[in-house]
């Protein structure tokens, strides 16, 4: 999506290991979210943040963390990845709190 | 917890109006009603949004009941390109999504 990248878009990765996904944008927004979507649960937020060095936890964050350091880039950090964090990860993006957000083509992790 | 209601399926003969509809009747007096889609497994993407009064856009149109406890979307003349699954969302700075509406176009 124009303004929005995700990378790795797939990982394969071992139980134990530490794994990070990036997300950038190049359109200055302040607000960044992901999500992790799984089959029967929808898109659930992970963690957001609403400027630089300024994030929050979302309903399904433990496990994970974020960083933020600058504007253009909010990673999400799994600190020591589980089979149940396998999952399709969503950046977001968005220019205000009640603006509609824009999406990244996502990140397929699979954790073996 | 789930804020919003909607069908799980709906069908639309192409070329017809798509009318999806919503229930939200514990909105509270400054969340937004949004509503994005989701092609197979790209990732969402932002239809439209209000707050009170009806909005339009080059995609859809928005209805939103004057007590805000419910609301339609639009798309006035769907395409076999709109077959997707239709989420409606109401929050305001962080939004959750339910499982949506499933809408299949056939032509």
């Amino acid at each position: 999506d124009a303004g929005i990248t995700q990378s790795p878009r797939h990982k394969v990765t071992e139980t134990g290991t530490p794994v990070t996904l990036r997300c950038h944008q190049t359109e200055n927004h302040r607000y960044m979210y992901w999500y992790r979507q799984d089959p029967g649960h929808g898109l659930r937020l992970i963690h957001y943040s609403y400027g630089v060095k300024d994030t929050d936890k979302g309903e399904v964050s433990d496990g994970y963390s974020v960083s933020r350091s600058k504007t253009e880039d909010f990673l999400l950090t799994l600190e020591s990845a589980t089979s149940s964090q396998t999952s399709v990860y969503f950046c977001a993006i968005a220019g205000g709190s009640n603006y509609g957000y824009t999406f990244g083509s996502g990140t397929r992790l699979t954790v073996v | 917890d789930a804020k919003t209601t909607q069908p799980p399926s709906m069908d639309c003969a192409e070329g017809r109006a798509a009318n999806l509809p919503c229930n939200h009747s514990t909105i509270s007096g400054n969340e937004y009603v949004y509503w994005y889609r989701q092609i197979h497994s790209q990732g969402p993407q932002y239809i439209i949004h209000g707050l009170k009064n009806n909005e339009t856009n080059e995609m859809a149109s928005l209805i939103i009941t004057e007590d805000r406890k419910s609301s339609t979307l639009i798309l006035p003349h769907a395409t076999l390109r709109d077959t997707a699954v239709y989420y409606c969302i109401v929050g305001y700075s962080t939004l959750t999504f339910g499982k949506g509406t499933m809408l299949l176009v056939s032509p």
